[in-house]
């Protein structure tokens, strides 16, 4: 199967921690972002990669890091800067990361600070 | 930058009829438009897009309509059935640029048996 996948489903953490989201796709798209969802706020744009070792910010940016050491693998971590984690996030991909192309979601993973 | 909005917000219809969200843009460059729906658990999934060259595209129950000059652009669903229960966002782009997409919040549709 073709697709996205994004690991855990739901992850809690203690605050202060940082904690790390998987994301993997293999459909051999260049292009990967990371989005976050809050109820009534609609999708915003953590991150996005454009190519293997090349990312650029979102609107969101502050208190994330991310990577893109594979074409297949673009993790996202939550730092303890980021003042109010809690929420839920979403992986996409897509062919070459222009703003058309289709971009494809992972199922999200829902990160609960206690 | 581009800002979307889109209302309502909620939507409940019943089966059978139609549904209507609409939303509206603020950057005259944009020209791309698409609708993605996200049911529950799940990410979201692209349904339907429109560029700025048409004003209206139709693909079975679902059409968008675009409005250039008013920077606005609808979904219609007709027949709505309890699957099309989801919530839709909108969002906005600028074809062959790096330009990311700006969503909308999103609405909730609700479709009563």
């Amino acid at each position: 199967d073709g697709g996205i996948t994004q690991s855990p489903k739901y992850l809690f953490r203690k605050e202060g921690q940082n904690v790390t989201l998987s994301c993997e796709q293999n459909l051999n798209h260049d292009a990967m972002y990371w989005y976050r969802q809050d109820p009534g706020q609609g999708l915003r744009l953590i991150y996005y990669s454009q190519i293997v070792n090349d990312f650029q910010k979102g609107d969101i940016a502050e208190g994330y890091s991310v990577s893109r050491e594979k074409k297949e693998s673009f993790p996202l971590t939550v730092t303890s800067a980021q003042k109010n984690p809690t929420a839920f996030y979403l992986c996409a991909s897509s062919i070459a990361g222009l703003g058309a192309d289709t971009q494809y979601f992972g199922p999200g993973t829902r990160l609960t600070v206690l | 930058g581009e800002n979307v909005e889109q209302h309502p917000s909620t939507l409940s219809v019943q089966e059978g009829d139609s549904a209507v969200i609409k939303c509206t843009y603020s950057d005259s460059a944009s020209n791309y438009f698409p609708w993605y729906k996200q049911e529950l658990g799940k990410g979201p999934q692209l349904i339907i897009d429109i560029r700025s060259n048409v004003g209206e595209k139709k693909d079975q129950r679902i059409a968008v309509t675009l409005n250039k000059t008013a920077k606005h652009f609808s979904l219609h669903i007709t027949e709505t059935q309890p699957e099309d229960s989801a919530v839709y966002f909108c969002a906005a782009s600028f074809l062959g640029s790096a330009r990311q997409l700006t969503f909308g919040s999103g609405t909730q549709l609700t479709v009563l048996p």
